[in-house]
């Protein structure tokens, strides 16, 4: 079974601090992705990667950075935290589009980051 | 860029009972796929239905079929038999490339 494992299920961070959130999967796949969820906003794309090194911004980048020195891993920066970015990450990765029957997106379980 | 609609916050249904939920998308291409993921209290998305936009027949798997009007842009979910263990957060999405876009969400309650 594909696992992808966040490196937090909570977390209480200060205004003004950076934040490190890591995503590991297993499974070799090629895209990864960050998402934020807020209640009535659904998950919005902060970020993806469909490669080593490589990256892309989604719909809500701003105040947000991502690195992908590693195929496995993923990480969502925060460069200095502020209280309107408490929020639900999920990170999520997959292969990539086109194989035959398609793909789908294999979820972490979520940190719940709070900023104060 | 594609947007994913959801515009039922909340549904509920009776135990055994019959529900459909509501997605609409926006996009200019033909091939992509569509989903719906289902969120648990324990927070873990769980994949419920795949569709293929280039395959008429639609999707079933078990009690979870969906009814793609691809021309209207539409991707319900229909939940048959309802058990309380569907009770969850629903969630719609469009997979184009690499990008994955989600709707709102429908908070599905179920009652015994």
């Amino acid at each position: 079974d594909v696992k992808v494992t966040q490196s937090s299920r909570y977390l209480v961070k200060r205004t003004g601090e950076k934040v490190f959130l890591e995503c590991v999967q297993d499974m070799d796949h090629e895209n990864m992705f960050w998402y934020r969820q807020d209640p009535g906003l659904g998950l919005r794309l902060i970020y993806f990667s469909y490669d080593v090194k490589m990256k892309e911004k989604g719909d809500i980048p701003e105040g947000y950075s991502v690195s992908r020195e590693k195929k496995e891993r993923f990480s969502l920066i925060l460069e200095s935290a502020s209280t309107n970015q408490t929020s639900m990450y999920l990170c999520a990765s997959s292969l990539s589009s086109g194989l035959p029957r398609g793909t789908e997106a294999f979820f972490g379980q979520g940190t719940r980051l709070t900023v104060v | 860029a594609q947007t994913v609609t959801q515009s039922q916050p909340e549904m509920s249904v009776q135990e055994a009972e019959t529900v459909t939920l509501s997605c609409t998308y926006d996009t200019s291409e033909s091939d992509y796929y569509l989903f719906w993921y289902k969120q648990p209290p324990s927070r873990q998305m769980i994949l419920v239905i795949r569709q293929e936009a280039y395959k008429q027949q639609n999707a079933t798997e078990n009690r979870f079929s969906v009814n793609f009007q691809k021309a209207a842009k539409s991707f319900s979910l229909k939940i048959s038999d309802s058990q309380l263990g569907d009770a969850a957060m629903y969630f719609c999405a469009y997979w184009r490339g690499s990008r994955l876009t989600f709707g709102e969400g429908t908070q599905l309650t179920v009652n015994p």
